[in-house]
């Protein structure tokens, strides 16, 4: 296992079109991240699992955005009627439970929504 | 709510040379960690140092070091002699206790290593 895996690396999209988004952990680690960022901006976080269970998420994660993480594996997040202000970085990353513990971060996959 | 605050949104060094990046935040926990992560262009995030509050000796990796002042809630980050493959964003961020235990970002400060 090499690391966290984003796909796709780049997804361009007209608005108003949904769009999905892939990551893979590495295997062992049971907690899961999805956070945004925009140009000029660090990372902030959208929603986090657990596991299967999706144990928070963020106000910035509107009606619009769902996420997923079927069996504790993989995860996806996906994005309905896609806007303009939805074009941004969106970045994984997945760690263990434990106190400290660091998180390691996928590539990204950047959104351009025109 | 923990805020995490860079003030430099742009540094340059020479190649050798010694470069401090600056980070404050607030909080009203008492036990925290605080991590400084590099993202070079077009590349993955990844972590450079990491700090437990209740540590009171500065943590140090090879050429990276911090300067871990509690009561002033700073962490900069210190790099000793610059190279090139250290041009790259980097963001101060503090690891939330508790829950999820989701890092706050703070807004990146852009290092350039010039030759």
């Amino acid at each position: 296992d090499t690391g966290v895996s984003q796909n796709p690396r780049h997804k361009i999209t007209k608005r108003g079109q949904n769009v999905t988004f892939r990551c893979d952990p590495i295997s062992e680690h049971n907690r899961l991240y999805w956070y945004r960022q925009t140009l000029g901006q660090g990372p902030e976080f959208l929603t986090y699992f657990q596991n299967e269970a999706q144990l928070e998420k963020s106000r910035l994660l509107s009606d619009r955005f769902s996420a997923e993480r079927p069996k504790g594996s993989f995860s996806t997040l996906e994005i309905q009627r896609t806007e303009q202000g939805d074009s941004a970085m969106y970045l994984c990353a997945s760690s263990l439970r434990t106190l400290n513990t660091e998180a390691f971060f996928g590539q990204g996959t950047r959104l351009t929504v025109v | 709510a923990q805020t995490v605050t860079q003030s430099q949104p742009e540094m340059s060094v020479q190649e050798a040379e010694t470069v401090t990046l600056s980070c404050t935040y607030d909080t009203s926990e008492s036990n925290y960690y605080l991590f400084w992560y590099k993202q070079p262009p077009s590349r993955q995030m990844i972590l450079v140092i990491r700090q437990e509050a209740y540590k009171q000796q500065n943590a140090t990796e090879n050429r990276f070091s911090v300067n871990f002042q509690k009561a002033a809630k700073s962490f900069s980050l210190k790099i000793s002699d610059s190279q090139l493959g250290d041009t790259a964003m980097y963001f101060c961020a503090f690891l939330t206790q508790g829950g999820s235990e989701k890092l706050v970002f703070g807004k990146g400060t852009k290092l350039t290593v010039n030759p």
